[in-house]
C-alpha cells in the first residue's frame, strides 16, 4: 500500500524566518515522483516543488527546497524567508509513473506565517 | 492560457438530489482526474479519464457516483441521491499525454465545494 504521513497538523513561523515541514511516505516502488502542493484559502492546489526519486540532488525553487532522504523515505519541505502569502495548507504527495496515475496525498500541514 | 476550470465553485444540494460538477481541462490536455477532499483530510483519488474512456475508477464509490469525459465538452462528475457524507471539496486535475503526464504534471482546478443539507 502507498501511504503518505504528515505528522504536523499545524505549524507557525515568524515572517522572514525559516520553517521545515516534514513528510514520510511508504512504497515498495523504486521509481516515483514526490511533490509538495500548497492550498491557500482559495482552495486552489498549487504545485510548490517536485522531486524525481532517481535524482539524488535535492530540488529547489526560489525560497523552497526539499530534503529528500530516499532510504528513510522522508521528503521534508523547507521554506526560507517566510512571507505572509505562504500561509496555507501544505500537502505532500507522491505518484508512481504508469501505474494508475493517481496521486497519494498526506493529510496536510496548516502553516501560519505570523507578521 | 487558461488553467483548469471548474464550475460551479460552490454547490448546495438537499439530500436525495443530484449534483453535477464540471471540469474543463487545460487546453490540449486529454487526461482528467477527479479527487475528493473531505474536511481535515488530504485529497483522495477518485477516477482517471481520457477522452470518452474511463481508465481507472478504483477510487470512486460503486454506487451513486459516475464520471464522464466526452469527446466534446467538459468532464462531468455526477453524484446521484446525495447524502450528507458527500459534502466535500471535489478537485479536478488535468495532464497532457505521456510522458509529461506520467511524470506527474497534473494541473489542479480551484475545486467545487459541495454542501449537502
Amino acid at each position: 500500500a502507498q501511504t503518505v504521513t504528515q505528522s504536523q497538523p499545524e505549524m507557525s513561523v515568524q515572517e522572514a524566518e525559516t520553517v521545515t515541514l516534514s513528510c514520510t511516505y511508504d512504497t515498495s516502488e523504486n521509481n516515483y515522483y514526490l511533490f509538495w502542493y500548497k492550498q491557500p484559502p482559495s482552495r486552489q492546489m498549487i504545485l510548490v516543488i517536485r522531486q524525481e526519486a532517481y535524482k539524488q540532488q535535492n530540488a529547489t525553487e526560489n525560497r523552497f527546497s526539499v530534503n529528500f532522504q530516499k532510504a528513510a523515505k522522508s521528503f521534508s519541505l523547507k521554506i526560507s524567508d517566510s512571507q505572509l502569502g505562504d500561509t496555507a495548507m501544505y500537502f505532500c504527495a507522491f505518484k508512481i509513473p504508469d501505474t494508475g496515475n493517481q496521486f497519494y496525498f498526506g493529510t496536510g500541514t496548516s502553516l501560519t506565517v505570523i507578521p | 492560457n487558461a488553467g483548469v476550470m471548474q464550475n460551479p465553485r460552490h454547490l448546495v444540494r438537499r439530500r436525495g438530489q443530484e449534483a453535477r460538477l464540471r471540469c474543463s481541462p487545460v487546453k490540449g490536455h486529454s487526461h482528467v482526474y477527479w479527487y475528493r477532499q473531505l474536511p481535515e483530510e488530504g485529497l483522495k483519488f477518485m477516477v482517471y479519464l481520457q477522452k470518452e474512456n474511463i481508465i481507472d475508477e478504483s477510487g470512486m464509490p460503486k454506487e451513486r457516483f459516475s464520471a464522464e469525459f466526452p469527446k466534446e465538452g467538459p468532464s462531468i462528475l455526477r453524484i446521484q441521491q446525495v447524502v450528507r457524507g458527500d459534502s466535500a471539496a471535489y478537485f479536478c486535475a488535468s495532464s497532457p499525454q505521456p510522458p509529461q503526464g506520467a511524470m506527474g504534471k497534473q494541473y489542479f482546478g480551484p475545486g467545487t465545494r459541495l454542501t449537502v443539507t
